[in-house]
């Protein structure tokens, strides 16, 4: 079955540092790829997906780009604020299909 | 847009009892989906709706689970007695049709403790 994997957490950055949290997923076929991000005190968002290979999502200077040989999907941002500290999700589902697939999450504390 | 409301936001019950959820989607929105997610975990599908019809449901999903989706508009999930390992919180979620349908909008969940 599907799964996804991501790196433990947490991750704790100063301010303005380089973010990178990996993810990589199993799955048949080719999955459409999402990064959700959970604020304190708030549903899960969508931040940025991409749905087939070498496409990239970008959404408020978070990056991510599909990459099928690697079966991967890292999120990146080039310099973090202490309001993007927040819980982020990977997860995936199949074209035709919503449900999704998440890993189990990564917190990220940015610190000023 | 008011989002996806959910309620209660807590629900502490003791072990045998049932209980029922309540999700409200954004009113447009014709896809619903509830997952449930436990401390450390990812959320994980339980169920979803297109609709008033129940198209899916987790092999995970045990028979004291129940969702229904009355008129396509609100839906609610009743666990019937309750057991210590359906402690979690319960998400609902909703997306609407077209390239938008995998842009899901989630509510903040009914934490669920069972004693």
């Amino acid at each position: 079955g599907d799964s996804v994997t991501q790196m433990e957490g947490p991750v704790t950055l100063s301010e303005e540092a380089f973010l990178t949290i990996n993810c990589t997923y199993t799955a048949t076929g080719y999955p459409s790829l999402f990064w959700y991000v959970q604020y304190p005190g708030e549903g899960l968002q969508l931040l940025l997906k991409a749905t087939k290979a070498d496409d990239k999502g970008s959404n408020k200077g978070f990056e991510a780009t599909y990459r099928k040989e690697t079966t991967s999907f890292h999120l990146e941002k080039g310099s973090v604020q202490v309001s993007d500290s927040a819980v982020y999700f990977c997860a995936l589902s199949h074209t035709g299909y919503s449900t999704l697939t998440f890993g189990k999450g990564t917190m990220l504390l940015v610190s000023p | 847009d008011t989002g996806v409301s959910q309620n209660p936001r807590h629900k502490i019950t003791k072990r045998g009892q049932n209980v029922t959820f309540r999700c409200d989607p954004i009113s447009e929105h014709n896809r619903l989906y509830w997952y449930r997610q436990t401390l450390g975990q990812g959320p994980e599908f339980l169920t979803y709706f297109q609709n008033e019809a129940q198209l899916e449901k987790s092999r995970l999903l045990s028979d004291r689970f129940s969702a229904e989706r009355p008129k396509g508009s609100f839906s609610t999930l009743e666990i019937q007695r309750t057991e210590q390992g359906d402690s979690a919180m319960y998400l609902c979620a909703s997306s609407g049709t077209g390239p938008s349908y995998e842009k899901l909008f989630f509510g903040s969940g009914t934490q669920l403790s069972v004693l």
